[in-house]
């Protein structure tokens, strides 16, 4: 069973819609779960950093995390033709220096 | 905002060369990792560095990869004899070094191998 699963997409919405993207995994041992976009030919960017279960919000996104069913969810509210890229989760056992294992991305594209 | 820098952006290299992938890290942090992302795949984990010594390494990092700090900016990745399986985008990451600070990745290196 593959570590941290996530549907690659792609996934089209109109501006505005609210956006909603998931990533399940295996290890309950995890503990920082985090999403970060990525932009075409660009490095992955931080967009939100989350410690165990419950939400955390951020403007327009909101990071989900459910341990007891683990599931991780990122909303997008008010999506902007700015949101379009991909947006990966990733997720780590904790202590600095330790690998994140990522999922393989949901490529997202938002219409004006 | 400081930045993770990562030259060069795009390299070409032979089957069998060697190759050194440079990576500025943000200059407050302390630990530096690469990672890397075969096209169409997910972005895997190859190595942790800090205080000058590997802190943890993926079973890909074989004999192959060595990383070192050659001076107090850089941080670099070296492949020794590069195989057609290792073009991919090389990301180098770095973190403030408190528990569980947030990694910052540079923009990576395309390394091609024909």
């Amino acid at each position: 069973q593959k570590e941290v699963e996530q549907d690659p997409g792609p996934l089209s919405v109109p501006e505005g819609a609210i956006v909603s993207l998931n990533c399940t995994y295996s290890n309950s041992a995890f503990q920082y779960f985090m999403w970060y976009r990525q932009y075409s030919r660009k490095g992955p960017e931080l967009l939100m950093y989350t410690y165990s279960s419950g939400n955390k919000e951020d403007g327009r996104f909101t990071a989900q995390v459910d341990k007891s069913s683990k599931y991780i969810s990122l909303f997008i509210r008010d999506s902007q033709p700015s949101d379009s890229a991909t947006y990966l989760c990733a997720m780590t056992l904790g202590g600095t220096g330790t690998a994140l294992i990522f999922g393989k991305g949901t490529t997202l594209s938002v219409s004006s | 905002e400081p930045e993770v820098t990562q030259t060069p952006s795009h390299q070409v290299t032979q089957m069998g060369q060697e190759v050194i992938l440079r990576c500025v890290p943000i200059s407050n942090h302390l630990y530096f990792y690469w990672y890397r992302q075969i096209l169409g795949q997910k972005v895997e984990f190859l190595v942790s560095f800090y205080n000058n010594e590997i802190s943890e390494k993926s079973e890909i990092f074989d004999d192959q990869f060595s990383v070192e700090r050659p001076d107090g900016s850089n941080f670099t990745l070296k492949i020794r004899s590069t195989k057609l399986e290792d073009s991919a985008m090389y990301f180098c990451a770095s973190s403030v070094g408190t528990a569980n600070s947030p990694l910052h990745f540079g923009n990576g290196t395309r390394l091609t191998v024909t």
